[in-house]
């Protein structure tokens, strides 16, 4: 079965540095999401996209977030400047359409482990 | 806003006990409603869906009714092993596409 794949799976950074999570979403999906979950918290929504611009975000999702799709195949999280705060679990999502509209749910990666130095 | 209230884990069953973890939401329209299973060490697997009133997902022997009327989607199985031990999620579907979840409870199933 395809699966959402993410890289690198722990991620060990200095505060204020810059950070790039990566993700290969299922091949024909066209929708992706990214969520985070401090640790033993609720997962929480960060940022949507599609066709090459982002649907929604949340408020965590500030100017220091951005999200890309490079290429046909990547889609990346970058955090420029991070804080002792974003340690937390990344977790990339994919649909193949949009959830609400289809039976069709997201499909998720096993995640980024970022610590925060 | 729409938002997800799970029942306080941990929740500590024995070997074949029956298990409820209560899921209730609070949401415009008609959401979609998902329940995810995390495994120790590894990501969000989903672990059934409903997609309107009345539905009932069903997997692996885990089963949760969509109840319009009591705003719930209780996750039920007759039966845990061991093997069950994870953190469940309650989840909906809002209208932009995104995820809701509800903080996640803990099950720990002893031989």
């Amino acid at each position: 079965e395809p699966e959402v794949t993410q890289t690198p799976s722990h991620q060990v950074t200095q505060m204020g540095q810059e950070v790039i999570l990566r993700c290969v979403p299922i091949s024909n999906h066209l929708y992706f999401y990214w969520y985070r979950q401090i640790l033993g918290q609720k997962v929480e929504f960060l940022v949507s996209f599609y066709n090459n611009e982002i649907s929604e975000k949340s408020e965590i999702f500030d100017d220091q977030f951005s999200v890309e799709r490079p290429d046909g195949s990547n889609f990346t999280l970058k955090i420029r400047s991070t804080k002792l705060e974003d340690s937390a679990m990344y977790f990339c999502a994919s649909s193949e359409v949009n959830g609400l509209y289809s039976n069709q749910p997201q499909h998720f990666g096993d995640g980024t482990r970022l610590s925060i130095l | 806003g729409n938002s997800v209230t799970q029942m306080e884990g941990p929740v500590t069953l024995s070997e074949e006990a029956f298990l409820t973890i209560n899921c209730t939401y609070t949401a415009t329209g008609y959401p979609s409603l998902f329940w995810y299973v995390q495994y120790p060490g590894e990501g969000l697997q989903l672990l059934l869906k409903a997609t309107k009133a009345d539905d009932k997902g069903s997997n692996k022997g885990f089963e949760a009714t969509y109840r319009k009327e009591t705003t719930s989607f209780h996750l039920e199985k007759g039966s845990v092993q061991v093997s069950d031990s994870a953190v469940y999620f309650c989840a909906l579907g809002s209208n932009t596409g995104k995820l809701i979840f509800g903080q996640g409870t803990t099950l720990q199933v002893k031989p």
